[in-house]
């Protein structure tokens, strides 16, 4: 089957812009992350679904920062007047529920901040 | 909190076994993978082991854990060219309630024909 997708795969924008990013999990889900990849780094954890609640949010760096997935499946991570420091490739990884259960990643979105 | 070191390069050739490290600090991790990124492209996942476990194969892939000294080993037999990549150890902690992944920096692996 269809792994995660993620659109666009590369997204350019200018300092103080208003961006979305999607991602479309493996069918049957539950669970659904976002970290974040800057240059050089490991992928580090932004926020954890559990279906349509956001379970944790503990790794957004601040509140220009918000994720939705209001039915469960697809989500949208959107950030606010976005700054150079926010250029980096968005990750987000799917598993069937939680604790046992292995992440699968997509493609991810670069976004550069100009 | 949680951190996980990696050594961020290594050189091998090709023909012969990798072996890549990782240490971490959380006592409480419950599971630890190891994921592979080729250039621009997202994260793979080869192979994970459970913190109860000393040792898992799958074909070429060996993974050895210490959980005592908080170690973790990939060994790749018969290295190839197409295992040029960028490894990430990562480590998922029960306790987080979240079953987040911490990641290392990653160990960029390059291999010489």
């Amino acid at each position: 089957g269809a792994g995660v997708s993620q659109t666009p795969s590369n997204k350019v924008t200018e300092k103080g812009k208003y961006v979305e990013l999607r991602c479309d999990p493996i069918s049957g889900h539950t669970a659904l992350y976002w970290y974040r990849q800057s240059l050089g780094q490991g992928p580090e954890f932004l926020i954890y679904f559990q279906g349509t609640g956001a379970a944790d949010d503990s790794g957004l760096p601040n509140d220009r920062f918000f994720a939705v997935r209001p039915e469960g499946s697809v989500s949208t991570l959107k950030i606010q007047r976005t700054e150079r420091g926010d250029s980096a490739v968005y990750l987000c990884a799917s598993s069937i529920s939680g604790l046992r259960d292995t992440q699968y990643f997509g493609p991810g979105t670069r976004l550069t901040v100009l | 909190g949680e951190d996980v070191e990696q050594s961020l390069f290594l050189s091998v050739r090709e023909g012969d076994s990798s072996v890549i490290n990782c240490t971490y600090t959380d006592s409480s991790s419950t599971y630890l993978y190891w994921y592979k990124q080729e250039p621009g492209a997202g994260l793979q996942l080869l192979t994970y082991i459970f913190s109860n476990m000393d040792m898992k194969q799958d074909q070429r892939l060996t993974v050895l854990l210490n959980k005592k000294d908080k170690h973790l080993s990939l060994r790749i037999a018969d290295t190839q060219t197409g295992d040029s990549a960028i490894y990430f150890c990562a480590e998922k902690n029960s306790g987080a309630g979240s079953y987040q992944l911490t990641f290392g920096k990653g160990t960029k692996l390059s291999v010489i024909p």
